[in-house]
């Protein structure tokens, strides 16, 4: 399967703890998104990458989110210190191509804070 | 928050009918998507839509890119069970950067 891949699939933590998410992309795609997604409602964008640089980050991503593409590949989410609020889905994509705006998928990592 | 209106929240439908759902924006994007995505998993690229006044078909499913590049609709024919699921527009200010989807269409197909 070349598809975006996100890893874990599930994640139970209690609150307080610190989880990290990761991301590996479609083969040759440079540019790599985070989105969130809670129950009803659509993605939210986080931030994203074109290859190793971070261009653009949301409001949304508060100083306990960090995120990293370190080699242009693949892609880590951490979230330090968890609230019951960052109980969501989140979503990785990536895109290949600078004139068409497709985005592909994974998953999702389903995170629950209790 | 969202910027897009994504209308109908939800539609009840006989297996053999034709849907169609749309989408508004307050801001002009120059890519409209529409994903469709099933529980628990992520979306998956229906269309896209790259030109104003750009109609698109993907078997049955059919989208177009409004004239004023505020809006955009998607239209399923013929509809079956595995259609049902939570569809979402998404439109692109510039080529790859980010995604302002809509708030969802839920779809129920009754065999």
């Amino acid at each position: 399967d070349t598809g975006v891949s996100q890893d874990p699939r599930h994640k139970i933590t209690k609150r307080g703890q610190n989880v990290t998410f990761r991301c590996d992309p479609i083969s040759e795609h440079n540019r790599l998104y985070w989105y969130r997604q809670t129950l009803g409602q659509g993605p939210e964008f986080l931030t994203y990458f074109q290859n190793e640089a971070q261009l653009e980050k949301s409001r949304l991503l508060s100083d306990r989110f960090s995120a990293e593409r370190p080699k242009g590949s693949f892609s880590t989410l951490e979230i330090q210190r968890t609230e019951q609020g960052d109980s969501a889905m989140y979503l990785c994509a990536s895109s290949k191509h600078r004139d068409r705006g497709e985005a592909f998928f994974g998953q999702g990592t389903r995170l629950t804070v209790v | 928050g969202q910027q897009l209106n994504q209308s109908p929240q939800s539609m009840f439908i006989q297996e053999g009918e034709d849907v169609s759902m749309n989408c508004t924006s307050s801001s002009i994007f120059n890519t409209w998507l529409w994903y469709k995505q099933d529980p628990g998993e992520g979306p998956v690229l229906l269309i896209a839509l790259y030109k104003a006044g750009e109609l698109t078909s993907n078997g049955r499913l059919t989208a177009q890119f409004g004239i004023t590049r505020k809006d955009s609709f998607l239209n399923i024919s013929a509809s079956i069970p595995s259609d049902v699921g939570i569809y979402f527009c998404a439109g692109q200010i510039d080529s790859g950067s980010r995604l302002t989807f809509g708030e969802g269409t839920q779809l129920t197909v009754n065999p």
